[in-house]
């Protein structure tokens, strides 16, 4: 069974800070890895997909990036601001069209 | 283009009821996939929907069904409700690799 974890659990930092956000699997045959954000009480918001020929992708102030290998992702924000706190989440696809959640890291961006 | 659409929003019901939610895909997208969240439990796969055929399917209990329309359109029915079904249920629809989720649907049984 696919288990994901999410490293730290939660995480506050002052606005403009660069900070990382790390996910692990148990199984490193990850087909895909799908970034989210989660408001409170909301659904999931896509920031960025890495696919199987991939390593990283970037948009705006994110940047995640994977290694198959040792079955990590990580999720770079730039510049980080009040508007980015949220809950992140990591997923991963092995094939089949499901996703495998992590347990979520939830920032806050101090003003 | 619009995004996912899931009604209703909010939802309240009794144990022992049954409960349809509804989900309404990207236009042009063919897979919809449901999710549970929790507090205890997190993200949770339910199934997978394409093409009206249910391709994947999750660890639930057989209390737990949907089905897909021609139009692309879901539903997942829960029936026998129990105090433990309380969650955000949320649907999730894509057309390659990556998944578009709606805002959800919350369900509190009492």
């Amino acid at each position: 069974k696919q288990e994901v974890t999410q490293i730290p659990a939660a995480l506050s930092v002052p606005e403009g800070e660069n900070l990382v956000l790390n996910c692990s699997f148990t199984d490193s045959a990850i087909y895909n890895l799908q970034w989210f954000r989660q408001d409170p009480g909301k659904g999931l918001t896509s920031l960025l997909l890495i696919q199987s020929s991939q390593r990283e992708q970037t948009s705006g102030r994110l940047n995640a990036s994977l290694d198959k290998s040792s079955g990590r992702s990580t999720l770079y924000i730039a510049a980080s601001q009040p508007g980015d706190s949220a809950t992140y989440l990591c997923a991963g696809q092995t094939g089949a069209n499901n996703l495998f959640f992590g347990t979520g890291t939830r920032l806050t961006v101090i003003p | 283009k619009a995004g996912v659409t899931q009604t209703p929003r909010y939802l309240i019901k009794t144990r022992g009821q049954q409960v349809t939610l509804s989900c309404s895909p990207i236009s042009g997208h063919r897979s919809v996939s449901w999710y549970q969240q929790t507090p205890g439990q997190g993200l949770q796969f339910l199934f997978e929907y394409f093409s009206e055929t249910q391709r994947n399917k999750g660890n639930f209990p057989g209390r737990f069904s949907g089905r897909q329309f021609s139009n692309s359109r879901s539903e997942m029915n829960v029936s026998t409700l129990e105090l433990g079904d309380s969650a955000l249920y949320l649907c999730a629809s894509s057309l390659k690799s990556e998944q578009f989720f709606g805002p959800g649907t919350r369900l509190t049984v009492l």
